[in-house]
């Protein structure tokens, strides 16, 4: 089992290009969530998501950023037109489900730098 | 509203020093804690939860719902403890929604 993967693991796109970041969950996860860590921060929560439902998108800005979990591929967070202020990592996590004993497991994230 | 707090941006510790890495939460009802571990160039893992009341690596860490704190400890460092530790809150209610610390990035000097 390989684990969450990320890719790309750096992103650099210049202001008001768009960012598509992938997140492929370990094998037999249906739940994902996106965080993002600025510079100096810790992670904030983003979004969850579960196979064709976004489930809380409350950390997500209003404008500008969607995720998606399709019943086939990768969990995609999109980011349009995007500004120096993005220029963060994000990290994905999968778990099996909820209740107690559901870790979230986390993939090595994604960089990006707007320039 | 639930929140943690890491007080502490960097520690540094000497080897064979004890260590105790602070974490305050808030939280209304019965939350679970955990400690997530990020060392150099990895990505970020589970390292221990309150829940299981288990000795991670040396790592301990017990839940004071008295002073709403779920303070890391251990008593001898060691170099390869060196990393980021991320204290964590997984809400009892809904689905669960986990609520991450700023993060303390211990340093252990050799």
């Amino acid at each position: 089992n390989a684990g969450v993967m990320q890719n790309p693991r750096h992103l650099v796109r210049r202001r008001g290009q768009e960012a598509r970041l992938r997140c492929s969950p370990m094998k037999g996860h249906s739940h994902v969530y996106w965080y993002r860590q600025l510079p100096e921060e810790g992670l904030k929560f983003m979004v969850y998501l579960q196979k064709e439902n976004i489930i809380d998108e409350s950390g997500m800005p209003k404008e500008r950023f969607s995720a998606e979990f399709p019943k086939e591929g990768p969990s995609i967070l999109r980011i349009q037109q995007v500004v120096r202020g993005d220029s963060a990592a994000y990290f994905c996590a999968s778990s099996s489900g909820q209740g107690s004993y559901n870790e979230q497991f986390f993939g090595p994230g994604t960089r990006l730098t707007v320039l | 509203a639930q929140r943690v707090t890491q007080p502490e941006k960097l520690l540094s510790v000497f080897k064979g020093a004890p260590v105790e890495l602070k974490c305050n939460y808030s939280y209304s009802g019965s939350p679970e804690l955990f400690w997530y571990v990020q060392y150099s160039r990895q990505r970020l893992q589970l390292l221990l939860r309150h829940i299981s009341r288990e000795s991670i690596k040396g790592f301990t860490a017990d839940l004071n719902k008295g002073e709403t704190s779920f303070h890391l400890k251990k008593p001898f460092a060691q170099e390869e403890d060196s990393a980021m530790y991320y204290c964590a809150l997984r809400s009892s209610g809904g689905y669960q929604k986990v609520t991450f610390g700023t993060g303390t990035k211990l340093q252990v000097i050799p």
